[in-house]
């Protein structure tokens, strides 16, 4: 079945650490994003990445990295700048849809939950 | 910038009606999703509008206004799994998705 992984579902951090969080799909989807959830909040777009090789931030990407070296896999790694890093992250990708004739839907993984102790 | 806003939160009964609004003033438009999210699950996809007009899928229906800026999801026949965050996100053209910060729906017997 097509679908977005992401690893590792829980992840804990001390301060001062860089941890990566990875993504991998296989819907064969060009475009490719991360988004930070903070509890009782909506979604905020971190990078996003619409070919291989090619990345922009989004709207809060200080402290933040990304590549796409592959078009399967968007890692993303949270530096030891990010202030409060302690959030629900989301990697999706756009493109078309199961079940759907034409329309292009955002797909998300299972999200990956850090915590900075 | 980008601003799309929605209620943040709503109550209703099983088996009613409810309407969940999203008014957005963006860059670019490129269509509106609809998601729902519940407790500390990824979001879901319910509905796509990119024209103006009704779009209908069982219980859901999302209306789209492109002149006002303007969506709305409605729910019918309110079932207690409805109880969720429900989300509204525009593509802002460059395949740039927006989220609004999203509307608790709170579903009682």
């Amino acid at each position: 079945d097509g679908g977005i992984t992401q690893s590792p579902k829980y992840l804990f951090r001390k301060e001062g650490q860089n941890v990566t969080l990875s993504c991998e799909q296989n819907l064969n989807h060009d475009a490719m994003y991360w988004y930070r959830q903070d509890p009782g909040q909506g979604l905020r777009l971190i990078y996003y990445s619409q070919i291989v090789n090619d990345f922009q931030k989004g709207d809060i990407a200080e402290g933040y990295s990304v590549s796409r070296e592959k078009k399967e896999s968007f890692p993303l790694t949270v530096t030891s700048a990010q202030k409060n890093p302690t959030a629900f992250y989301l990697c999706a990708s756009y493109g078309a849809g199961t079940g759907l004739s034409g329309a292009n839907v955002l797909t998300f993984g299972a999200g990956s939950r850090l915590t900075v102790l | 910038g980008q601003n799309i806003d929605q209620p943040t939160e709503m109550t209703a009964t099983e088996g009613a009606i409810v309407q969940i609004n999203c008014t957005y003033q963006t860059s670019g438009f490129n269509g509106l999703f609809w998601y729902q999210q519940h407790a500390g699950e990824a979001p879901t996809f319910l509905s796509y509008n990119v024209l103006d007009g009704l779009e209908e899928k069982g219980r859901f229906s999302s209306f789209l206004s492109r002149s006002k800026g303007y969506s709305y999801l409605l729910l019918k026949e309110l079932q207690m799994k409805d109880s969720a965050s429900y989300l509204c996100a525009v593509n802002t053209g460059f395949q740039k998705l927006v989220f609004g910060t999203g509307t608790r729906l709170l579903v009682s017997p």
